[in-house]
């Protein structure tokens, strides 16, 4: 099984500055096809999770250009270059290369 | 817009099985392009992914569950299903259904579109 590894697990951010989170994977996330299947999700307090970014930094319909995801291999990030108020949630990375797995997710708050 | 929704077992008791069936509108199911994938989340926990199903045909299954698991798709209802036996306390989550954009060949993109959830609590 592929494990999927977030750093940190909470992620306390000032208003207005950038935020990074890390994710690792125990296998490389390479096809044969050449792309990488690894996306970001954010969860908001009682929501359900939205997918911000697919194949590594493919930005989902609506989601604002202050996310940015990059990495390759078994080595990724997601950045938020200035936190908003409505940032604040559970960011989870999800491998789709081997199966399905989630990382343990990073929670992100305004201090 | 395609929307997913989750019927509502509410309290299932140990060792039986927890029936959820996901109900897809304003989209057809059997769309060449879209896996259909269930995941759950505990209480205050992080999410797991149990089981995807294409176009009414292949199946995936988390490794961890295969042994109690069975999707299925109704192309005529729209409808997924996903049946876990002998289901224990360990099992309570909030289950969501969601659709998995997929290249014929290829891995997926990820789940685009997520239901409300549905609670599920073993308990006797």
């Amino acid at each position: 099984d592929v494990v999927m590894t977030q750093s940190p697990l909470s992620l306390p951010v000032t208003l207005g500055q950038p935020a990074s989170i890390s994710c690792r994977s125990s296998q490389s996330l390479v096809y044969s096809d050449g792309n990488t299947h690894l996306s970001w999700f954010q969860q908001r307090p009682g929501q359900s999770p939205r997918r911000l970014l697919y194949k590594v930094s493919n930005r989902d319909s609506g989601v604002p250009d202050r996310f940015s995801g990059s990495g390759s291999g078994t080595d990724f990030t997601l950045k938020i270059s200035r936190v908003e108020a409505e940032d604040v949630g559970v960011y989870y990375c999800m491998q789709t290369t081997h199966l399905i797995t989630f990382g343990q997710g990073t929670r992100l708050e305004i201090e | 817009q395609v929307q997913l929704q989750e019927s509502d077992p509410g309290l299932v008791k140990p060792s039986e099985t927890l029936s959820l069936t996901c109900t897809v509108s304003g989209g057809s199911i059997s769309t060449t392009n879209y896996l259909w994938g269930w995941i759950r989340q505990p209480p205050g926990k992080g999410l797991e992914w149990i089981a995807s199903i294409y176009n009414g045909g292949t199946t995936y299954y988390n490794p961890s569950l295969k042994s109690r698991l069975s999707i299925s798709v109704d192309m005529s209802k729209n409808q997924v299903s996903l049946k876990l036996r002998s289901v224990t306390a360990a099992d309570t989550a909030l289950y969501y259904c969601a659709r998995d954009p997929v290249m014929v060949g290829a891995p997926s993109d990820g789940f685009d579109i997520w239901g409300q959830g549905a609670m599920v609590t073993v308990s006797s």
